[in-house]
């Protein structure tokens, strides 16, 4: 059964701390996204990997950091410099090639206290 | 003025009802436009795929792109309330994989 996977589903954290939020794929995808979605704001993107090993910031990376190294694998570390953190996180992903749609996976709820 | 226009919404509609939901944009180099599905608390469905013009149609759900208008709509027939969620669209340029979403417009159908 293909699919994304996040964990965990909701995620608390206090001010200060990093916490790292996994994705994982087993389509065998070579792209991998991360989004922030706050209410009214739509999707904004984080970081996003075209292959392994490498990745390339979005729109909003500041106080986020990823890592690519494993295919199936991009998480994504929010760093206590993220100044407003508590938000949806969504992860996905894209099949290689001319193909432009993206698969979202369910999502990761972090609040931060 | 943002690149990809969408009313929040909501929207409400009865049972039965045709939906119209709608995103503009201002880019012209906008080639591929998809929409997705959004539930509550959950990540977004693709639902429809279109490139460039034209429609498509996948059951009760036709996707129309009117690049001339910078103009593009999903028609839900015969909504149900399991319709009722958030419909995002999103577009790319040709070449470029990173899509330009839209802030999504929340449908309600009421039984």
């Amino acid at each position: 059964d293909g699919g994304i996977t996040q964990s965990p589903k909701y995620l608390f954290r206090k001010e200060g701390q990093n916490v790292t939020l996994s994705c994982e794929q087993n389509l065998n995808h070579d792209a991998m996204y991360w989004y922030r979605q706050d209410p009214g704001q739509g999707l904004r993107l984080i970081y996003y990997s075209q292959i392994v090993n490498d990745f390339q910031k979005g729109d909003i990376a500041e106080g986020y950091s990823v890592s690519r190294e494993k295919k199936e694998s991009f998480p994504l570390t929010v760093t206590s410099a993220q100044k407003n953190p508590t938000a949806f996180y969504l992860c996905a992903s894209r099949v290689k090639g001319s193909s432009y749609e993206q698969y979202f996976g369910p999502g990761t709820r972090l609040t931060v206290t | 003025q943002k690149e990809v226009e969408q009313d929040p919404g909501p929207l409400s509609v009865p049972e039965g009802a045709i939906v119209s939901l709608n995103c503009t944009y201002s880019n012209s180099a906008f080639q591929y436009f998809m929409w997705y599905r959004q539930y509550s608390r959950k990540g977004p469905e693709l639902l429809m795929y279109t490139y460039s013009s034209g429609n498509k149609e996948d059951g009760r759900f036709t996707a129309q792109v009117d690049k001339s208008s910078k103009y593009i709509s999903l028609f839900i027939r015969d909504s149900q309330p399991s319709d009722s969620a958030t419909y995002l669209c999103a577009m790319s340029e040709g070449g470029s994989y990173i899509p330009t979403f839209g802030r999504g417009t929340s449908l309600i159908v009421h039984p």
